[in-house]
This record gives C-alpha cells, sequence and structure tokens, in this order.
C-alpha cells in the first residue's frame, strides 16, 4: 500500500495565480482532509470530506476549494495564491467511526507539499 | 476557546537521558488526545490515544499518561533515532461531525546526542 501520496511535494507561484495540490489514499477511507502548517500556528485545518460528494470546511477554508468525486482522491485548490499561503500543506485520511470514543483523531497524513507564493 | 499548548518548545536531550514532554490542554469537554510523531520533511506519524484520566499507553522507549488538564510523553534512555518533533492533539467531538477537528499543539522539537 502506498498509504496517502501528495503531489506536488514542492512548488513555487507568484501572487495571484492558481494551482491544484493533489492527494489520493489507497486504504478505502472514507474521511479525508487537510491540514496547513506554518510556524508557531501548529497543525490547522482547512476542508475536510467524509466521502464521496460530501465537503465541508474547516478552520482556515478561505481562498481554498475542495472537491470529492471519489473515496480515492481529494484535491485542494488555491483559486488566487497570495502570500499567506505559503506554507506546508498536509492531506490526511481515516477509517470513520475509528477508535471509539476518541472520534477517528488516528489520522494517516501524506509527506506534505511545501508551497511558496512570491 | 479551546487550546493546546506543549512545552517545551525544544528539548535536548544525551542519548540514555530520561524525560518528560508535556501537553496542557483548555478544551470543553475531551474526546480523545493524541500523540504524533513528525521526523524533519515527513508528515506526522501516530503514536497513541488517551481517552480518559488516569490512562497510560507505551511504546518501545516512550510512555504516554493523561490527567484531566495535560497528558505527557515520557521517553526513557532514548535514543538519537527518537529525535523528531512531537505533537499533541485533541478532539472534542468526533472529527467527522460538523465542526468537528483535531485541535494541534505547536510541537516539542526532541533532539538526542549520541
Amino acid at each position: 500500500n502506498a498509504g496517502v501520496t501528495q503531489t506536488p511535494k514542492f512548488q513555487v507561484l507568484k501572487t495571484g495565480q492558481s494551482m491544484t495540490l493533489q492527494c489520493a489514499q489507497d486504504m478505502n477511507h472514507e474521511y479525508m482532509s487537510w491540514y496547513r502548517q506554518d510556524p508557531g500556528m501548529g497543525l490547522r485545518l482547512i476542508h475536510y470530506s467524509v466521502g464521496a460528494g460530501i465537503t465541508d470546511q474547516g478552520e482556515v477554508p478561505n481562498g481554498y476549494n475542495v472537491s470529492r468525486s471519489t473515496t480515492e482522491d481529494f484535491p485542494l485548490r488555491l483559486l488566487s495564491a497570495a502570500p499567506s499561503q505559503t506554507s506546508v500543506y498536509f492531506c490526511a485520511s481515516t477509517v470513520m467511526g475509528l477508535a471509539g470514543a476518541g472520534g477517528a483523531g488516528e489520522l494517516f497524513f501524506g509527506e506534505g507539499s511545501r508551497l511558496t507564493v512570491l | 476557546e479551546d487550546q493546546v499548548t506543549q512545552s517545551p518548545e525544544a528539548l535536548r536531550l544525551q542519548e540514555g537521558e530520561s524525560s518528560s514532554l508535556n501537553c496542557s490542554y483548555t478544551v470543553s469537554g475531551l474526546r480523545g488526545l493524541f500523540w504524533y510523531r513528525q521526523d524533519p520533511g515527513k508528515g506526522p506519524e501516530f503514536l497513541f490515544t488517551l481517552y480518559s484520566a488516569g490512562e497510560e499507553k507505551e511504546k518501545e522507549r516512550l510512555k504516554a499518561t493523561l490527567t484531566k488538564k495535560e497528558s505527557f510523553l515520557h521517553i526513557t534512555a532514548p535514543k538519537p533515532e527518537d529525535s523528531a518533533t512531537y505533537l499533541c492533539a485533541v478532539t472534542t467531538r468526533p472529527i467527522y461531525n460538523q465542526g468537528g477537528k483535531l485541535i494541534f499543539g505547536q510541537g516539542t522539537e526532541l533532539s538526542v546526542k549520541p
């Protein structure tokens, strides 16, 4: 199993450009999510999905779009990149209902996509 | 506001020197507390889940404990390969419910020198 695969690993954009970060998982996980990691801020949830066709906003959704057409894929789109979106982006997935009362906090993370917006 | 604070920000140990990392939390109803390990340039890797005060989990040289206000990650006789950033996170509701999410601390960067 490849687990959670993210592409690209590195990307440099100019302000105003758009791009899509790809995320694919081969574990048949219903739950998929995108986090961003910034120094001193910790990991913050951008968007998440509980199944194909179902997405919802997380903590910091502005400037990002997502869609979920299949169980395996959950792309993150930056519509008009801004320097504030310079960050490391992680895709994570899990089985819903895992770990009982913990509410599936046992996430499987990809290796990250490092984005720089100039 | 729900909050997770980890201390220290960085910790340097000699190989074999045991120590503890702290994760204190202020949340409205803890459902679960999670420890992750993150190596440089990699994504976080799940280590432990703790659900209630008094619970303990162990894995090799690591032991995680939970009280009503904080969790500790005890590292016994660490080795250089234990060097990583350790992240703590909590949930107050299932993450797949609307509004559910993992609330992460900022992490403790552990360095173990031979």
